[in-house]
């Protein structure tokens, strides 16, 4: 099965500042027949249920600022918030959901402001 | 409006059984695999099965197999989730799912399982 690893465990990162978050799989995401990324990002505040934020690893999702980006391909992937604003307090997960299931999400990474 | 509401968890005891349900509305729910995911206490998200918009495919995630079965009834656009032998390690909310593109779109707000003698 395929593992998800993200870095870091958390970050603190001041208003305005950029936030970066990396995710790592132990095998490539990239799809052959749509040359896609099957990965993506969700956001969780606490006491909710996540949010898909970004899909296909760069897809932004309907109604999601654009200050969120993701980008990499293959093994490697970067969610990030160019400009921190005060509600993405959050953990953040990547899930890949390449081939069959299992679908594991990443640890998480938790943001909070510095 | 798209929605996803859980229900049916509670507190059970080791070995029992539960069956969790999934009311879904504002889509065509025979047109979507859809998913259960779960969140033990202060801990992140574990995938644990999806199942095909007619049934035909399911999938588990180890811990699980054996013990748990997905399905689903598209004449009332509801999923299901029947937990049986529960353990301690399956304490957790868990989250109903509607997929697309293989990404988990839209979240119900989940239901709690409490394993617990």
């Amino acid at each position: 099965d395929i593992v998800m690893t993200q870095s870091p465990d958390s970050l603190a990162v001041s208003l305005g500042e950029r936030a970066t978050i990396n995710c790592k799989s132990s095998q490539s995401l990239l799809s052959s027949s749509n040359n896609k990324n099957n990965l993506a990002w969700y956001k969780q505040t606490p006491g909710q249920p996540p949010k898909l934020l970004i899909y296909w690893a760069s897809t932004r999702e309907s109604g999601v600022p654009d200050r969120f980006s993701g980008s990499g391909s293959g093994t490697d992937f970067t969610l990030t918030i160019s400009s921190l604003q005060a509600e993405d307090v959050a953990v953040y997960y990547c899930q890949h959901y390449y081939g069959n299931p299992p679908w594991p999400f990443g640890q998480g990474t938790k943001v909070e402001i510095k | 409006e798209v929605q996803l509401v859980e229900s049916g968890g509670g507190l059970v005891q080791p070995g029992g059984s539960l069956r969790l349900s999934c009311a879904a509305s504002g889509f065509t729910f025979s047109g979507y695999w859809m998913s259960w995911v779960r969140q033990a206490p202060g801990k992140g998200l574990q995938w644990v099965a999806n199942i095909k918009m007619d049934g035909s495919e399911i999938y588990y995630v180890d811990s699980v197999k054996g013990r748990f079965t997905i399905s689903r009834d598209n004449a009332k656009n509801l999923m299901y989730l029947q937990m049986n032998s529960l353990r301690a390690e399956d304490t957790a909310v868990y989250y109903c799912t509607k997929e697309r593109s293989r990404a988990l779109h839209i979240w119900g707000q989940g239901t709690t399982v409490i394993v617990s003698s």
